[in-house]
């Protein structure tokens, strides 16, 4: 059974520092790895993809890593503001199956 | 390219009473899944259907939840009989045919309220 666990799950940092935000998962057969914005009482907007076969990927200040061997992911966002205050969900596509697992979330909070 | 709709946005049932949400995927998107949030927890699976087949409901609990996406119209998520417990964020997502290999793009989902 696939398990996702992310870490912290909570994060509270002042505007303009970089940061990290974790997920591992414990079945390394994965077709994807999905990350994903939710903000209160709103539904998820994803944010990147990343295939099986590939190591990262970078949309504007964020930039996801994929370890399948380890089972890690790690979301890196540069130079952090209000506006990415949210929970960041982190999703995998198990080989075996159509549905994605979902970690319970980091709920980040970037204090002007 | 609209994306995926869902509504009502905000539902509140009584007990016992019978519970509707809807899903329209995006454009070009044959596969749904259901997935539910209950509070303060994460997404949970609970089906995935592709149009009039019901693909994986391994999710869904045994009795009272039942969902359908017929030819035509959107997928429904149907809940008879509500509890309380059953008062939870439900979310629609919509793939495209080759659902293993794409993005999956979620509705802004339905909040359920049991009163």
């Amino acid at each position: 059974k696939q398990e996702v666990t992310q870490i912290p799950a909570a994060l509270s940092v002042p505007e303009g520092e970089n940061l990290v935000l974790n997920c591992s998962f414990t079945d390394s057969a994965i077709y994807n790895l999905q990350w994903f914005r939710q903000d209160p009482g709103k539904g998820l907007t994803s944010l990147l993809l990343i295939q099986s076969s590939q190591r990262e990927q970078t949309s504007g200040r964020l930039n996801a890593s994929l370890d399948k061997s380890s089972g890690r992911s790690t979301l890196y966002i540069a130079a952090s503001q209000p506006g990415d205050s949210a929970t960041y969900l982190c999703a995998v596509l198990r080989a075996s199956g159509s549905r994605l697992t979902f970690g319970e979330g980091t709920q980040l909070t970037v204090n002007p | 390219n609209a994306g995926v709709m869902q509504n009502p946005r905000h539902l509140v049932r009584r007990r016992g009473q019978e519970a509707r949400l809807r899903c329209s995927p995006m454009k070009g998107h044959s596969h749904v899944y259901w997935y539910r949030q209950l509070p303060e927890e994460g997404l949970k699976f609970m089906v995935y259907l592709q149009k009039e087949n019901i693909i994986d409901e391994s999710g869904m609990p045994k009795e009272r939840f039942s969902a359908e996406f017929p030819k035509e119209g959107p997928s429904i998520l149907r809940i008879q009989q509500v509890v309380r417990g059953d008062s939870a964020a439900y979310f629609c997502a919509s793939s495209q045919e080759d659902s293993l290999l794409t993005e999956a793009f979620f509705g802004q989902g339905t909040r359920l309220t049991v009163v």
